[in-house]
C-alpha cells in the first residue's frame, strides 16, 4: 500500500511568493495532521483534521497560514505570502481513529526555503 | 497538554554496543510511538506501543503506562541505526512529541 504522499519534496521561493504542500493521506485513513520541523522548535503540530473537518488549528502561526481538506484523499497547506522564517520542512502525517488513536504514520515531507 | 521528555538528548556509541532510550511523560496516555528520523529526514515507524513490550530484531520496546514512562533498546548497534530517535504520546486529540535522541553510531 501507497503510504503518505507529500509534494513537492523541495521547495525555494522568495520572500512574498505564495506556497502551496500537498498531501494524500493513507487510503481509509481519517485523521490527517501537518508538523513543521525545524532545528530551534523541534516538530510542532500546525493543525489536524478529523473526516476532512478541520479539529484543531491552533498551532498555525499566523493568518498568513491556511489549511484545507476538500475530501477524503487530499490536503493542502499554503502559505500567503511567504517569509523567510518560514523555512522548515512540513510534514504530513495521517491515521484512523475509532474512537481512540490509531498509528500515526508520515510522510516524507517537503523542505521549504524562503529566500 | 502533556509534556514528553526524552533522555538522553545525544548518544555516541560503537558499532555493536547496546542502548537504552528513555521517554517519560507527564500524564495518562492513549497511545504512545516511537520513530527513528533517519540522516535523510525520513521518520520511520518503530513501534506502536501504548503498553507492555514488543519486539522487532535488534529492537524492543516498553511502556510502563501506569508509571508514565517507555523506553526503546537497541542491541548489537549499526551505523545504520544513527539518525534521531522520537517518542510521541497521544491523549486528547493530539500527538505530543518529545525533543528527540540523537544517536551516533561509530564503525
Amino acid at each position: 500500500d501507497a503510504g503518505v504522499i507529500q509534494s513537492p519534496r523541495h521547495e525555494v521561493t522568495e520572500m512574498g511568493q505564495e506556497v502551496t504542500l500537498r498531501c494524500k493521506p493513507i487510503s481509509g485513513h481519517n485523521s490527517l495532521f501537518w508538523y513543521r520541523q525545524t532545528m530551534m522548535r523541534g516538530l510542532e503540530l500546525l493543525i489536524y483534521f478529523n473526516n476532512n473537518v478541520p479539529i484543531d488549528d491552533s498551532g498555525m502561526p499566523e493568518d498568513r497560514f491556511s489549511a484545507k481538506m476538500p475530501n477524503a484523499s487530499f490536503s493542502t497547506l499554503k502559505i500567503q505570502p511567504s517569509e523567510p522564517r518560514d523555512s522548515a520542512v512540513y510534514f504530513c502525517a495521517s491515521s484512523f481513529y475509532t474512537g481512540g488513536p490509531g498509528e500515526l504514520f508520515f510522510g516524507e515531507g517537503s523542505r521549504l526555503t524562503v529566500l | 497538554g502533556i509534556q514528553v521528555e526524552q533522555s538522553p538528548p545525544d548518544l555516541i556509541l560503537q558499532e555493536g554496543a547496546n542502548s537504552t532510550l528513555r521517554c517519560n511523560f507527564s500524564d495518562s496516555v492513549n497511545n504512545l510511538q516511537w520513530f527513528h528520523q533517519n540522516p535523510w529526514g525520513q521518520l520511520i515507524n518503530l513501534f506502536y506501543i501504548p503498553s507492555g513490550t514488543k519486539q522487532n530484531g535488534r529492537l524492543s520496546a516498553t511502556t510502563v503506562a501506569t508509571e508514565r514512562y517507555s523506553l526503546l533498546y537497541i542491541s548489537s548497534s549499526q551505523t545504520t541505526d544513527s539518525g534521531v530517535y522520537f517518542c510521541a504520546a497521544h491523549t486528547g486529540n493530539q500527538f505530543y512529541f518529545g525533543t528527540g535522541t540523537s544517536l551516533t553510531v561509530i564503525p
